[in-house]
């Protein structure tokens, strides 16, 4: 079975720029979570959907990052203007049901952003 | 305040010996527990949960786990590490809290390095 599809694996972009990363989930997982991993604060929830829904976007650090999901198997993650701090390796990862929630979760391989 | 803590940034061991992860959490739900191990260049895998029950839970690749609550670990073992066991390797707690979503918190990761 295909797991968790990340696009692009790896985005080197100037400051400014818009950057959009995208997911594909693993099919028929009804939860979604964005996370970024940076050395100086690890692993961070980002945002997480249920169903399509944003449920909780707590930790989108600012205005510039925004999140959808049009459909059940696609989601982006986007930084408008783009700067050098959000450099980071960009995660998403699906679950099914309550395990979502409980933190049983199936992680792609990654998208890892560089902003020059 | 929830936090995870894993003591060891670093640590080598040789190809066949022992080896244990220390995890310990501070939560104010009933904890769900995680083992998650990131390769170079991958996302993170699932090795191992607890939710309830028997408290030394099994994984995958021969990791075992055993939750102690009266001293709030989670300390992750394997009696003969491999040279593929080379990693970095998370502990998570997380859980429902109320019915909804305990945000999941990641340790800041305990790299493994093998000695052949």
């Amino acid at each position: 079975d295909a797991g968790v599809i990340q696009s692009p694996r790896h985005e080197v972009t100037e400051m400014g720029q818009e950057v959009t990363l995208r997911c594909k989930p693993i099919s028929g997982h009804d939860y979604l979570f964005w996370y970024r991993q940076t050395m100086m604060r690890g692993l961070e929830l980002l945002i997480y959907f249920n169903n399509n829904v944003p449920i909780d976007d707590s930790g989108m650090p600012e205005d510039r990052f925004s999140a959808k999901m049009p459909n059940a198997s696609f989601s982006t993650l986007k930084i408008q203007p783009s700067e050098p701090r959000d450099s980071a390796v960009y995660f998403c990862a699906s679950s099914l049901g309550t395990r979502g929630l409980a933190g049983e979760l199936f992680f792609g391989e990654g998208s890892r952003l560089t902003v020059l | 305040a929830q936090s995870v803590t894993q003591p060891d940034i670093h640590i080598t061991v040789s190809e066949g010996a022992s080896l244990e992860l220390r995890c310990n959490y501070s939560y104010g739900a009933t904890p769900y527990l995680f083992w998650y191990v990131q390769s170079p260049g991958q996302g993170l895998q699932l090795l191992l949960k607890y939710f309830s029950g028997d408290t030394l839970v099994q994984g995958i690749k021969g990791f075992e786990a055993e939750f102690k609550r009266s001293q709030s670990s989670f300390n992750l073992r394997k009696p003969s590490v491999h040279w593929s066991d080379a990693a970095e390797y998370f502990c998570a707690v997380g859980g429902l809290k109320g019915g909804s979503q305990g945000n999941l918190i990641f340790g800041k990761g305990t790299k493994l390095s093998v000695k052949p």
